[in-house]
């Protein structure tokens, strides 16, 4: 089985500054896949980034980064310089071992002028 | 390329009703799913199939049918609808029927509320 955990249901940032959404994916396979979406307002779901597990380098799109912690089972998605429009609803989802991906329950970011 | 498209926007049912909702991809992709998301909870998988012909359940499956007879469809049947049915439907898809770890790009989503 495997489980996705997003313990934080809502985070703020002041534009231009860093934040860092959490997230902690179980499984019992050593082969998985770890992913961040994001959907704005318009409800539409957007890849943010995607770490392979057996990749020791953390994934890294422009101004988001992630950090893979494989022994901590942690995969926090970091971003940089925020911009109002990166306010949205945040979902960490993992794929391992199945055809099935699993989500977390999302968090919030809310960007502060 | 249209992508992911979705049909209906949105759809009120009384309970007891049936429908389908449609969901599309031209991007010749192996693997299509379906899953619905409800506050709080994030998205949950409702079925998925790996290629024409094959289907399978996914964590939240009673209440709902699915088939595939071609590539390009994958529609999400409710036979009865109820009221706890009430939620937003996303179809998402992917390339590899290997479906582990493919990126995958979903509908723009179909707002269900049964009565």
């Amino acid at each position: 089985a495997q489980t996705v955990t997003q313990s934080q249901p809502e985070m703020s940032v002041q534009e231009a500054e860093t934040v860092t959404l959490s997230c902690t994916y179980d499984t019992s396979e050593s082969d998985y896949y770890l992913f961040w979406y994001k959907q704005p307002p318009s409800r539409q779901m957007i890849l943010v980034i995607r770490q392979e597990a057996y990749k020791q380098q953390n994934a890294t799109e422009n101004r988001f980064s992630v950090n893979f912690q494989k022994a901590a089972k942690s995969f926090s998605l970091k971003i940089s310089d925020s911009q109002l429009g990166d306010a949205a609803m945040y979902f960490c989802a993992g794929n391992g071992g199945t055809y099935k991906y699993i989500f977390g329950t999302g968090t919030r970011l809310k960007v502060l002028a | 390329n249209a992508g992911v498209t979705q049909t209906p926007k949105f759809q009120v049912l009384k309970t007891g009703q049936s429908m389908t909702l449609q969901c599309a991809q031209d991007m010749n992709h192996e693997y299509m799913s379906w899953y619905r998301q409800d506050p709080g909870m994030g998205l949950r998988l409702i079925h998925y199939s790996v290629g024409a012909g094959i289907t399978d359940q996914g964590e939240v499956p009673n209440g709902y049918n699915v088939s595939r007879s071609t590539t390009e469809d994958f529609p999400l049947r409710l036979l009865s609808a109820a009221p706890s049915q009430t939620s937003v439907y996303f179809c998402a898809s992917s390339y590899s029927s290997r479906g582990q770890g493919e990126t995958q790009y979903f509908g723009p989503g179909t707002r269900l509320l049964v009565l």
